[in-house]
């Protein structure tokens, strides 16, 4: 089975600095897509940047770019340039690839890190 | 607003009582999902519809039941519910759930079950 870990409970970050969240995951298989959503105070999670795992590439999103480590099964994110409207909780992702398949659009999420902006 | 509507936002309820959540997506999508969300705990997905037929239950107790009318609407009724049903609820919706969509997400109803 496939299992998401978010070791970073809570993290902080002052305004205008860069942060990275971690996350680790665990899966026998080779295609898939990892992604970071957010989820503001108002509890719509919205996404954020996703990773295609056949890309070797990183995602990037403005600010947001992650440093995803395939062999050692890691997906980072960092946030540059830190804002206050960043401050959320942010849960990391996984889904198997299984275009056309019987994959029925199963994310396994983290247990989601609580980021906090100081001005 | 990202298009997906869910009410009631809270929700109080007893263990005996019957209720329903309610989920509503305004952006052309087939799939449509329900998730709990407990404190500490990874977002659990529960039930997953796509083109109106129901593609994946996960081991969900039957005191949730899911109805999905067309591909606009979703609900999650309740009945004889447990303290440890107490969470937020999300809904969420994407095109295709066969395919690698992004999911959008609803506000969440609180459920409190006393």
């Amino acid at each position: 089975a496939q299992t998401v870990t978010q070791s970073q409970p809570e993290m902080s970050v002052q305004e205008a600095e860069t942060v990275t969240l971690s996350c680790t995951y665990d899966t026998s298989e080779s295609d898939y897509y990892l992604f970071w959503y957010k989820q503001p105070p108002s509890r719509q999670m919205i996404l954020v940047i996703r990773q295609e795992a056949y890309k070797q590439q990183n995602a990037t999103e403005n600010r947001f770019s992650v440093n995803f480590q395939k062999a050692a099964k890691s997906f980072s994110l960092k946030i540059s340039d830190s804002q206050l409207g960043d401050a959320a909780m942010y849960f990391c992702a996984y889904r198997i690839n299984n275009a056309g398949g019987t994959s029925y659009g199963k994310l396994t999420f983290g247990q989601g890190t609580i980021l906090t902006v100081h001005p | 607003e990202t298009g997906v509507t869910q009410t009631p936002r809270h929700l109080v309820m007893g263990m005996t009582n019957k209720k329903s959540l309610k989920c509503e997506q305004h952006l052309g999508h087939n799939a449509m999902y329900w998730y709990k969300q407990s404190a500490k705990k990874p977002l659990e997905l529960m039930f997953v519809y796509n083109f109106k037929e129901q593609t994946e239950n996960n081991s969900v107790p039957s005191r949730f039941s899911p109805e999905c009318p067309n591909s606009s609407h979703l609900f999650l009724h309740l009945h004889t519910l447990q303290p440890e049903d107490s969470a937020l609820y999300l809904c969420a919706s994407s095109q295709d759930s066969r395919k690698i969509n992004e999911q959008f997400f609803g506000p969440g109803t609180r459920l409190t079950v006393l």
